[in-house]
């Protein structure tokens, strides 16, 4: 049964940068799409990027100048990082696996981190 | 950016019901559409994929159809676990869209 594990800092001012990490447990990295979303409070949810075990990205243009994700093969995790943060990111951010054989959409997901900006 | 609009925003509905959620994409997507539900402080869990397609474990009281732009999510009858919210995604164009999401309601 493939996990996905998530962590990182909950709550940030603005100007700092969010950083978070997935670990992928019970299962293959390469094959799949490394995937964050995002939802802010009581709303709907936002596709922020994507990674696959290659390297290759796929980011939101409404956040791409700011938005980093990278992947660690070697420990089956990915990264995001969103600069210069404003309280327009608070929201939970969800990690989770793109299935891209047979193009099936988000199978696994990360139970969410709930990241707070405020001065 | 494609956007995907659902109907209703809310729907009231009793177990044993039979409720349809439609999504409309402003472009065609082909059948490239999942749809998720979520609860609430969860995280959405994946119903239907490539338009009609049901998800491994999900029960078959659930079915998606439609193709190009108009898309719908059908419960044949509702059960007590069903009230949730529903969101419909669009993954035929970077960046990936979502539906603005159905919250189904108990009447």
């Amino acid at each position: 049964q493939v996990q996905l594990q998530r962590w990182g800092a909950g709550l940030l001012k603005p100007s700092e940068t969010l950083s978070l990490t997935c670990a992928v447990y019970g299962g293959t990295f390469s094959g799949y799409y490394w995937t964050w979303i995002r939802q802010p409070r009581g709303k709907g949810l936002e596709w922020i990027g994507e990674i696959n075990h290659s390297g290759s990205t796929n980011y939101n243009p409404s956040l791409k100048s700011r938005v980093t994700i990278s992947v660690d093969t070697s420990k089956n995790q990915f990264s995001l990082k969103l600069r210069s943060v404003t309280a327009a990111d608070t929201a939970v951010y969800y990690c989770a696996r793109f299935v891209v054989r047979g193009v099936i959409g988000m199978d696994v997901w990360g139970q969410g981190t709930t990241v707070t900006v405020s001065s | 950016d494609i956007q995907m609009t659902q109907s209703p925003s809310t729907l009231s509905a009793s177990v044993g019901d039979r409720v349809t959620i439609t999504c409309r994409a402003s472009q065609s997507i082909n059948n490239w559409l999942a749809w998720y539900q979520q609860k609430p402080g969860k995280a959405p869990t994946l119903l239907i994929y490539k338009a009609s397609n049901l998800q491994s474990g999900v029960p078959s009281r659930f079915s998606g159809s439609g193709s190009g732009t108009e898309f719908a999510l059908t419960i044949s009858s509702l059960q007590p676990d069903d009230f949730a919210t529903y969101y419909c995604q669009q993954y035929s164009n970077y960046p990936y869209t979502f539906g603005q999401g159905t919250k189904l309601e108990i009447k």
